[in-house]
């Protein structure tokens, strides 16, 4: 059980967009619906920000948002803001009914 | 409101047992499934367990030798057990409420547990 892949760190502008990759493969992301994201700040708990690849909790601005081709899901944040910097996980149900999470991605508002 | 509270000791010795229970509110706990999630120091997050509503589990397969958890439905709480501790435990523990299969929409504060002799 390998955790997905996810690049360790992006950066944007504020106003940007930028979007992040989570890989894996067909008994993960690419066999299951079940795709979700979320934003961590410093000393807290995650926030879920995406479910179900690309549904957004009540909520949760519409400057998130998800989708997913073959084994590889993305996460895009348009019109980036300075509240945005924090890390961000993947996340995915698999074929053996386990869960694993991305490695994380550090996004830096400059 | 929906609330998960962790709680149990900060502090384990290694070789020993790791407990820790999840305390639910605002919610029909016996409706959902739960899970245990970890995360250690300034690394990523690690699913470790789901307890289903019909008391069945699902582990994750590196740790599952020393891993148990439960619930008890009368008090809306849920537990974990990890035994044989080492260093490489060391992490903030999390329980939260998945959606079915799908995303964790609730998660408890987290708590640091240490191992350290």
């Amino acid at each position: 059980q390998s955790a997905l892949t996810q690049p360790a760190s992006v950066s944007g502008s504020p106003g940007q967009s930028i979007t992040i990759s989570c890989t894996g493969t067909s008994s993960d992301v690419g066999g299951y619906n079940y795709v979700s994201w979320y934003q961590q700040h410093p000393g807290k708990a995650p926030k879920l920000m995406i479910y179900d690849v690309s549904n957004r909790p009540s909520g949760v601005s519409n400057r998130f948002s998800g989708s997913k081709s073959g084994n590889t899901a993305s996460l895009t944040i348009s019109g980036l803001q300075a509240e945005d910097e924090a890390d961000y996980f993947c996340a995915s149900y698999t074929s053996s009914s386990t869960r694993v999470f991305g490695g994380g991605t550090k996004l830096t508002v400059l | 409101q929906v609330q998960l509270q962790e709680s149990g000791p900060g502090l384990v010795k290694p070789s020993e047992t790791l407990s820790l229970t999840c305390t639910v509110s605002g919610v029909s706990f016996s409706t959902y499934s739960w899970s245990w999630i970890r995360q250690p120091p300034g690394k990523g997050l690690e699913w470790i367990a789901d307890i289903y509503y019909s008391g069945s589990t699902n582990y994750k397969p590196s740790l599952k030798s020393r891993l148990s958890i439960s619930v008890d439905t009368s008090k809306n709480q849920f537990s974990l057990r990890l035994s044989s501790v080492t260093a490489a435990d060391t992490a903030v523990y999390y329980c939260a409420k998945p959606l079915g299969d799908g995303a964790f929409d609730i998660w408890g504060q987290g708590t640091m547990v240490t191992v350290s002799s």
